[in-house]
């Protein structure tokens, strides 16, 4: 069973304009949510993260959104750039082991 | 940095060979863990350590078997491959389970014919 799954398997955008990665997970027992970026040929890198204590989490052009009633997830890129483009991985974290969603492709277009 | 370094990067094996994919990492992290990723299946965890001595299964574990003798090292061993197992392969870790952010490896991409 999925436990975290990204709907979208890909996302195309102008580059300026706002990219929004979307998340959902079933699991209520997960307290601690990342996104991670990949690029081709390369292992996954962390880029933001966020508890479930909160709501929101801000690190430059990067935000993530967590609605637990909802169990939704999301990641909000602004302004989106051309080097953003990557396969994007949602994960969900709770005890001993961290869950991953099947990644969305962003493309940013110049 | 080294970081996490895994070996080899590429493998073609014949179904029922065994072979050792090997990870290190020099960050001095009590947690590890080994994903396959597969297309539009995402990052599947396979097993995973919470320090030396100390092993558990994740979501596939079958027909793979892990170690953890050193704080440094964790080998995923597959003991008769099959066609099913071709895959990349991802070592990650971090120095403690749940709330941390792991660090990856650049992947073994693996073949069984």
């Amino acid at each position: 069973d999925q436990q975290v799954k990204q709907n979208s398997p890909s996302l195309s955008v102008q580059e300026g304009r706002i990219s929004i990665l979307n998340c959902d997970y079933t699991n209520s027992m997960f307290d601690y949510f990342l996104w991670y970026k990949k690029y081709p040929a390369e292992g996954p890198t962390f880029l933001i993260s966020i508890s479930s204590i909160k709501d929101k989490n801000e690190d430059g052009r990067f935000t993530v959104f967590l609605n637990k009633s909802a169990k939704h997830l999301s990641l909000h890129i602004v302004p989106s750039q051309p080097g953003d483009s990557a396969v994007y991985f949602c994960a969900a974290s709770g005890g001993n082991d961290m869950r991953f969603g099947a990644g969305t492709r962003l493309t940013v277009k110049p | 940095n080294a970081g996490v370094t895994q070996t080899p990067k590429f493998q073609v094996l014949k179904t029922g060979q065994s072979m050792t994919l090997q990870c290190a990492q020099d960050m001095n992290h009590e947690y590890m863990s080994w994903y396959r990723q597969d297309p539009g299946m995402g990052l599947r965890l396979i097993h995973y350590s919470v320090g030396a001595g100390i092993t558990d299964q994740g979501e596939v574990p079958n027909g793979y078997n892990v170690s953890r003798s050193t704080t440094e090292d964790f080998p995923l061993r597959l003991l008769s491959a099959a066609p099913s197992q071709t895959s990349v392969y991802f070592c990650a870790s971090s120095y403690r389970p749940g709330n941390q952010p792991q660090h990856f490896g650049d992947g073994t991409r693996l073949s069984i014919l």
